[in-house]
């Protein structure tokens, strides 16, 4: 079975500032990884996904993650954050459990924006 | 506009009692998914349908029940053996088979033990 990891539950980054939030998954085929974004009280969101092809995979309100095979990560990232931006986010990888698809979660990172 | 619409947005439920969530999509997807959100523990999956009339037991299914008797509707029902039944309750659709599709979510339900 695939696991998602994602390093560090909180993480606090000011206005304007680089935005990296971590994800590794355990795999044994090519993977297909997800970014979701969840704000209070709300369902969650599509951020970008990853197939096939370009490694760099660019989604919504300007975050971007790369797929880095040898070092089995998905990190997202957004170069300059806003307050909007405060949520939390997952990481989720794609997977067949006996013929059956289903997404493993990781944890959640809460992203809080400083003014 | 094409979405999930879970309802209530808010339940509570005495001791004993069995509720059931409920969630409909307008999206003509094959696939509907029930997940629990506790903090700290991410999504966990509940249930899942594949196709109308027929669905696998996730990870932590015990004392919860589903039906799908139609495409569009997918309702959990929380028995009275599930001891723990204060979470987040999400629900999720996509199209069909295919790995690299994503899955769409609700607005979730937020369950509260009387």
């Amino acid at each position: 079975a695939q696991s998602v990891t994602q390093l560090g539950s909180h993480v606090s980054v000011s206005e304007g500032a680089l935005v990296l939030l971590r994800c590794n998954y355990s795999s044994s085929v090519p993977p297909y990884l997800f970014w979701y974004v969840q704000y209070p009280n709300q369902g969650l969101q599509l951020l970008l996904k990853y197939t096939t092809g370009a490694t760099l995979v660019k989604g919504i309100n300007g975050f971007e993650a790369e797929f880095k095979k040898s070092e089995t990560s998905f990190h997202l990232t957004k170069p300059s954050a806003h307050m909007s931006d405060a949520a939390e986010y997952f990481c989720a990888v794609s997977d067949q459990d006996f013929g059956n698809e289903k997404l493993t979660f990781g944890t959640g990172t809460r992203l809080t924006i400083i003014p | 506009d094409g979405g999930i619409t879970q309802s209530p947005k808010y339940l509570f439920r005495k001791e004993g009692q069995n509720v059931t969530l409920s969630c409909e999509q307008n999206l003509n997807h094959d696939a509907m998914y029930w997940y629990r959100q506790d903090p700290g523990q991410g999504l966990r999956l509940i249930y899942y349908s594949q196709i109308v009339n027929d669905f696998q037991k996730g990870d932590i299914a015990e004392g919860y029940s589903v039906s799908r008797e139609k495409k569009e509707s997918f309702p959990l029902t929380v028995t009275s053996a599930q001891k723990n039944p204060t979470a987040f309750y999400l629900c999720a659709s996509k199209p069909g088979q295919g790995l690299a599709q994503p899955q769409h979510f609700g607005d979730g339900t937020r369950l509260s033990i009387l």
